[in-house]
This record gives C-alpha cells, sequence and structure tokens, in this order.
C-alpha cells in the first residue's frame, strides 16, 4: 500500500458527461501528480500541484481540469467524455515539489473510468 | 523529440535466473531515471533510481545501470523470482519542459516460470 488513496476505483459514464476523480496523498506529502495510463498511450503525464498550486503541466486536454484544496487532496475533473478518454487515471504524491532523487514519487491504485 | 523505449516486450525468465531489462532514451540532457514495477490491478511501485552523475546503483536484488554515452539503461533484477513478474517501467526526467514531470517507457512485461 502506497498511502495514496484514490477513489472511486472503477467508474462506468456515458459520453459528453463530466466525472470527478479524487485522491487523497500520503501523509506529509504536498505534491500531487494526476497520470493517464491508456493501451495506446502509456503512462502520460498530467498536471502536477504542489501545496494548492499547479506545478507543472503535461498532455492533459482542455476538457480536463485539477485542482488541489487546503487539505492537500485533490481532484481532477473530466467534461465532455469521448470514448477515448477511457483509461485508468493514477493519482502519485510526493514530499517535494521537483521530481528528483529522494523526492520518490508514490502511486495510487487508480480509478478505472470507462465511456460507453 | 523526447521518448523512453524498451528494447523488448515481453521477457521471459526461469525461477531463479537474473533478469535484465533494457530501456533506450533520446534525450541526452536527461538527468534523472527511474523503475517503476505494475503489477496488475496495481498502480506502479518505485523499485530504484539513478542521478545522471552515477553509472551503477544497487538495491536490494535490484542494480540500475545508466550507459550516458549509448543513452541506455537497464535494470537487472538477481534471482528473479514469481513475485517480479509484472510490468516494468522506465521513466526520466526531461531537461526542458520543467522538472516536475516524468517521461514513461512503453513497459516491459517480465514473466518468471518455475
Amino acid at each position: 500500500d502506497s498511502g495514496v488513496t484514490q477513489t472511486p476505483k472503477h467508474l462506468i459514464t456515458a459520453t459528453g458527461q463530466r466525472v470527478t476523480l479524487r485522491c487523497s496523498p500520503r501523509s506529509g506529502d504536498l505534491s500531487v501528480y494526476w497520470y493517464q495510463q491508456s493501451l495506446d498511450q502509456g503512462l502520460q503525464f498530467l498536471i502536477q500541484y504542489y501545496n494548492g498550486e499547479e506545478r507543472a503541466k503535461g498532455n492533459i486536454l482542455e476538457r480536463f481540469s485539477a485542482q488541489q484544496f487546503p487539505d492537500l487532496h485533490s481532484e481532477l475533473n473530466l467534461s465532455s467524455l469521448e470514448l477515448g478518454d477511457s483509461a485508468l487515471y493514477f493519482c502519485a504524491s510526493s514530499v517535494g515539489g521537483q521530481t528528483s532523487s529522494g523526492n520518490t514519487i508514490y502511486f495510487g491504485e487508480g480509478s478505472w473510468l470507462t465511456v460507453v | 523529440g523526447e521518448s523512453v523505449g524498451l528494447h523488448l516486450p515481453t521477457l521471459s525468465v526461469q525461477e531463479g535466473d537474473n533478469s535484465i531489462i533494457n530501456c533506450a532514451y533520446s534525450n541526452s540532457a536527461s538527468d534523472y531515471f527511474i523503475w517503476y514495477k505494475q503489477e496488475s490491478g496495481k498502480g506502479p511501485q518505485f523499485i530504484i533510481d539513478i542521478r545522471s552523475n552515477m553509472d551503477k546503483r544497487q538495491g536490494q536484488r535490484v542494480t540500475v545501470l545508466l550507459n550516458k554515452t549509448v543513452k541506455h539503461l537497464s535494470l537487472q533484477i538477481a534471482a528473479t523470482q514469481p513475485g517480479d513478474s509484472a510490468v516494468y517501467f522506465c521513466a526520466h526526467r526531461p531537461s526542458s519542459g520543467g522538472y516536475n514531470k516524468l517521461i514513461f517507457g512503453a513497459g516491459t512485461r517480465l514473466a518468471v516460470h518455475p
């Protein structure tokens, strides 16, 4: 158990809908990262928050947004869902804000999103 | 462009043998590399990392080797066990676009046979 908690574990929704994925980082971690894992794209970095502020942005679509709250939990909002958004969405956390040795990034178990 | 790739998509080994998983990267300025293990139905699990100022780093039953000349990274697992069966990802931190994201390779599946 990495200590990163994600909910829901599984989610099925229809095209055009909006969903929210939730993440609680490990105790003491200030950074939260979101990754998308699909069969054809592999693990793709979406976005990172550090202590409530956006720190880095990756391949995140405009239909997607995220935020980190004062209690450090984070939410990833996916809207106008398309079939291609079906994937496993991982949240990860680390103590610091920079990817480096000593600042290990721990992943949660993921949220399976199926868009039908 | 930047990429991290793997030479072999699937590696089958006998229990007790040593395993070597390879990874090539294209960004010669990358300065930090990580290996993750992902078991079925679980999230990636950190195994070991190495900075570009090192050639080798050892952990418990695992060794990571970095050859910056040919931009090659490898993960060696000693005395492979059935519990090592998983998909292994290499990842690197690109030198541009911010220090706060990792680029993952496609993954290699390691199958350990008794």
